[in-house]
């Protein structure tokens, strides 16, 4: 059972557009972060978020946590090339440190 | 220090051989974690050390794989009589509690293929 379901699963679209991926659980999170995957490499750490309702910027990138910290979403305004990659959201329940992560959402703009 | 590295970045072996992977976290770091990733879907635990403790273990971790963290600083990953189904990519983590909590510094990950 995963308890953290991302949509859409993949994402292709053109340079210059608009794009939200959601990250969804019936599971309250104390804290849930957003990963980028590139292909044979880890995840890197794009940002955390551990307030309900919080919204945090990265450039171009908009992440909001929920309200009932039980979902997420990210935003890319005028996507690049260079944002194409497998994004991850991860979640932290409880003071237990382990992170779940979510399906992955892989994204590619094409130029 | 340039961050969480690991060893090998690949290995492939046959079926039935033991393999051993070493993760260095990043120095400062007392939490290190180890992850299993096959292709298409996101890192699933497999176990969690702070400091030299191992503190929660996966049910994915079978009796053939072991985790060591000896000094609670580098951590190995041996899996035994390795199957086709350990084929994966296994990612190691590290965080302090003391600054981040919960968030996790990924290294580049050791693919194994077992033929």
């Amino acid at each position: 059972t995963q308890l953290l379901e991302q949509s859409p699963q993949f994402l292709s679209i053109q340079e210059g557009e608009n794009l939200t991926v959601y990250c969804n659980s019936s599971s309250v999170f104390s804290s849930l972060q957003w990963y980028r995957q590139e292909p044979g490499e880890g995840p890197v750490l794009l940002v955390t978020v551990v307030t309900g309702g919080e919204v945090k910027k990265l450039k171009r990138l908009t992440f909001q946590f929920g309200d009932a910290r039980k979902d997420s979403s990210l935003h890319i305004t005028a996507a690049q090339p260079g944002d194409t990659g497998l994004y991850l959201c991860a979640g932290e329940r409880g003071k237990n440190e382990k992170l779940t992560f979510g399906t992955g959402t892989r994204l590619t703009i094409i130029p | 220090d340039t961050g969480v590295s690991q060893n090998p970045r690949h290995k492939i072996t046959k079926r039935g051989q033991n393999v051993t992977f070493r993760c260095d976290p990043i120095s400062e770091h007392n939490r290190l974690y180890w992850y299993r990733q096959t292709l298409g879907q996101g890192p699933e635990f497999l176990t969690y050390f702070q400091n030299e403790a191992q503190l929660e273990k996966s049910r994915l971790l079978s009796d053939r794989f072991s985790a060591e963290r000896p000094k609670g600083s580098f951590s190995t990953l041996e899996i035994q009589r390795t199957e086709q189904g350990d084929s994966a990519m296994y990612l190691c983590a590290s965080s302090s509690a003391a600054i981040t909590p919960g968030e996790g510094f990924f290294g580049q990950g050791t693919r194994l293929t077992v033929v």
